[in-house]
């Protein structure tokens, strides 16, 4: 079946840094890739749309300048959240189109903390 | 893509059918109703889907009702490890569409 590889799964960083977190489609191509974003005993919440070879597109209220989203490769799309503040800490999901054409695969999540 | 409502917590003995219900009253045409679960601190699982038809698979069933305005997913043995938050999604042919997550239920198996 469809395997999104994410990693990593945790993360601190310190204030002010940039944090990388990738995610892999392991068996099949994802022309398009999601990135969510969760908080404690919240729901998903969809950040942006990663779209293979041209810009993401985010949704109302995400700073696109301060979540980069780079989807480079058919199998690869990668969200740098930059300058990070503790405001930022959160659990990040990724997730992709299966092969089946109806279900989506997500990954396992990053928890990031920034102290 | 058209609102859900499902009840935010419910509790089901081991062993038991758990019987999650769920209504989208605004649900469209060509929108099929989705089911995953998220097990705490993990990303979320496909389980399910249907656009019309009841369904089954090795891990549950999806009856929707005959106007498609409410489905239930129905686990038919819950076990320890079922306990997670679920969520009922309706959305157009994957691919051509985002999910969105609402609140979900958190179920809870009981021992």
């Amino acid at each position: 079946g469809a395997v999104v590889s994410q990693h990593p799964s945790r993360v601190i960083c310190k204030s002010g840094t940039s944090v990388k977190i990738e995610c892999r489609s392991l068996d099949f191509q994802a022309t398009t890739m999601f990135w969510y974003r969760q908080f404690p005993k919240q729901s998903l919440m969809l950040m942006a749309t990663s779209n293979e070879g041209s810009k993401a597109t985010y949704e109302q209220g995400v700073e696109k300048d301060k979540f980069l989203i780079n989807h480079a490769s058919l199998t690869l799309s990668t969200l740098t959240v930059t300058s990070a503040h503790p405001e930022d800490s959160s659990f990040y999901i990724c997730s992709a189109q299966g092969q089946n054409n109806y279900g989506y695969t997500f990954g396992s999540g990053t928890r990031l903390t920034v102290v | 893509d058209a609102k859900t409502t499902q009840p935010p917590s419910m509790d089901c003995a081991e062993g038991r059918a758990a019987n999650l219900p769920c209504n989208h009253s605004t649900i469209s045409g060509n929108e099929y109703v989705y089911w995953y679960r998220q097990i705490h601190s993990q990303g979320p699982q496909y389980i399910i889907h249907g656009l019309k038809n009841n369904e089954t698979n090795e891990m549950a069933s999806l009856i929707i009702t005959e106007d498609r305005k409410s489905s239930t997913l129905i686990l038919p043995h819950a076990t320890l490890r079922d306990t997670a938050v679920y969520y009922c999604i309706v959305s157009a042919r994957a691919g051509a569409n985002n999910l969105f997550f609402g609140t979900g239920t958190r179920l809870t198996v009981i021992p």
